[in-house]
């Protein structure tokens, strides 16, 4: 099953991007990387996801790199509400299974 | 639309008990998912449905855990008998489709004493 590593936390300024990044060394050229959070007692929350291009949306944008062995989801101006568990999740080929690993605790400081 | 809902949001029992956890999913989805949250293991997918029907229940932890979907806009989770172990956040998901993205409902907090 395609992997991903991912930091454990992160603090970030209110009002700063918070860029975080994700390794999907072992993603293969079908799968797509999905991005969702959960904040505190909450169910986890779709962010965005992309498979080679750069994708933009409402709530973030998520950067792929060429060889797509690692991404960035960029939340542009952080707020405290954005304090968070993101979960980077590479889709298992071929089937509707998301691997969720441990995740980036974000901290969005004021 | 008012997303995934699920009934009851908590729910305390005692060992032994049967325990029924309840999902409505978004209307006109029709891919449904239950998953598992603890600290030890995190988010785990314990069974999928798609049009009704369970297509993978290789999550599911034992047979004391069962799954059904009768129809397209309600679906359950049986634990009998419940025990200690099984104290975790149980959630439901639906997607449009397999391969779209998961809308996650609020959660049900079981405590087992």
């Amino acid at each position: 099953d395609a992997k991903t590593t991912q930091p454990p936390s992160m603090d970030c300024a209110e009002g700063r991007a918070a860029n975080l990044p994700c390794n999907h060394s072992t993603i293969s050229g079908n799968e797509y990387v999905y991005w969702y959070r959960q904040i505190h007692s909450q169910g986890p929350q779709y962010i965005i996801h992309g498979l080679k291009n750069n994708e933009t949306n409402e709530m973030a944008s998520l950067i792929i790199t060429e060889d797509r062995k690692s991404s960035t989801l960029i939340l542009p101006h952080a707020t405290l509400r954005d304090t968070a568990v993101y979960y980077c999740i590479v889709r298992v080929e071929g089937t509707y299974k998301y691997i969720f690993g441990t995740g980036t605790r974000l901290k969005v400081l004021a | 639309d008012a997303g995934v809902i699920q009934s009851p949001r908590h729910e305390v029992t005692e060992m032994g008990q049967e325990v029924t956890l309840r999902c409505k999913p978004i209307s006109g989805h029709n891919s449904l998912f239950w998953y598992r949250q603890t600290m030890m293991r995190g988010l785990e997918l314990l069974i999928y449905f798609n049009n009704n029907v369970p297509i993978d229940d290789s999550g599911m932890p034992e047979d004391r855990f069962s799954a059904k979907m009768p129809n397209a806009s309600f679906s359950t989770l049986k634990i009998q008998p419940s025990e200690p172990r099984d104290s975790a956040v149980y959630f439901c998901a639906s997607s449009l489709a397999s391969g779209f993205e998961q809308y996650f409902g609020p959660g049900t907090r079981l405590t087992v004493t």
